[in-house]
């Protein structure tokens, strides 16, 4: 069954150090989209592609970055990791004027 | 920027009453996602109503999508301990052919046996 994945689900990290999130979706979506989801916040859009090598910034994208260098994968690095970056992080794709369908969220802390 | 409030922002509920969910949008709704999410997990899609007055329903869900006052509703009937979870609702951009979705910040639904 097609599915979408983001590993690792749960990332301790230190203050300063590199950090790149996974997500993997084998939909065969062109679109792709992520958040991070904080009390009091709800779910924000840090980064998103509409098609390889196309990606934008989201709403609260200082700090991160992605490439899309195929259909299946968007990764989320964290360029120097700070506290303010602990959160939970969900990965999302969809057809073009489709519906989100949402990964199972990697849970980061950052010390 | 489109802001979505929901409300209420936590609802505990005994098990087999019925209860109402509402999604307030700051801009006029051109389309609307529903989506829940249990404790630790992803978010589940429930709905999405795009049209004016559409109302649709799913097992003991049914959501209402109401343009003219900004808002949509997610009622549940004869509640069970599996309804329990957060549930968002998430709106599109104007004419929705630009898919990135402003989200609210969720309702949180216990039930009680």
């Amino acid at each position: 069954d097609a599915e979408i994945t983001q590993s690792p689900r749960h990332k301790i990290t230190e203050t300063g150090r590199q950090v790149t999130l996974a997500c993997h979706q084998t939909w065969n979506h062109n679109n792709m989209f992520w958040y991070r989801q904080d009390l009091g916040h709800g779910l924000r859009l840090i980064h998103y592609s509409y098609g390889v090598q196309d990606t934008n910034k989201g709403e609260v994208s200082d700090g991160y970055s992605v490439s899309r260098s195929n259909t299946e994968d968007l990764p989320l690095t964290l360029e120097s990791a700070a506290s303010s970056q602990t959160s939970v992080y969900f990965c999302a794709s969809s057809v073009a004027g489709g519906t989100q369908y949402f990964g199972p969220g990697t849970r980061l802390t950052v010390l | 920027s489109q802001e979505l409030e929901q409300s209420p922002q936590s609802l505990i509920v005994q098990e087999g009453k019925n209860l109402t969910i509402n999604c307030t949008s700051s801009k006029t709704l051109y389309g609307l996602y529903w989506y829940k999410q249990k404790y630790g997990e992803g978010l589940i899609f429930l709905m999405m109503l795009q049209k004016g007055g559409e109302e649709k329903s799913h097992e003991k869900i049914t959501a209402k999508l109401d343009e003219k006052k900004q808002q949509s509703s997610l009622h549940i009937t004869a509640s069970q301990p599996s309804h329990a979870g957060i549930y968002l609702c998430g709106a599109g951009a104007l004419n929705f052919g630009n898919e990135k979705l402003t989200f609210g910040t969720g309702t949180r639904l216990t039930i009680i046996p």
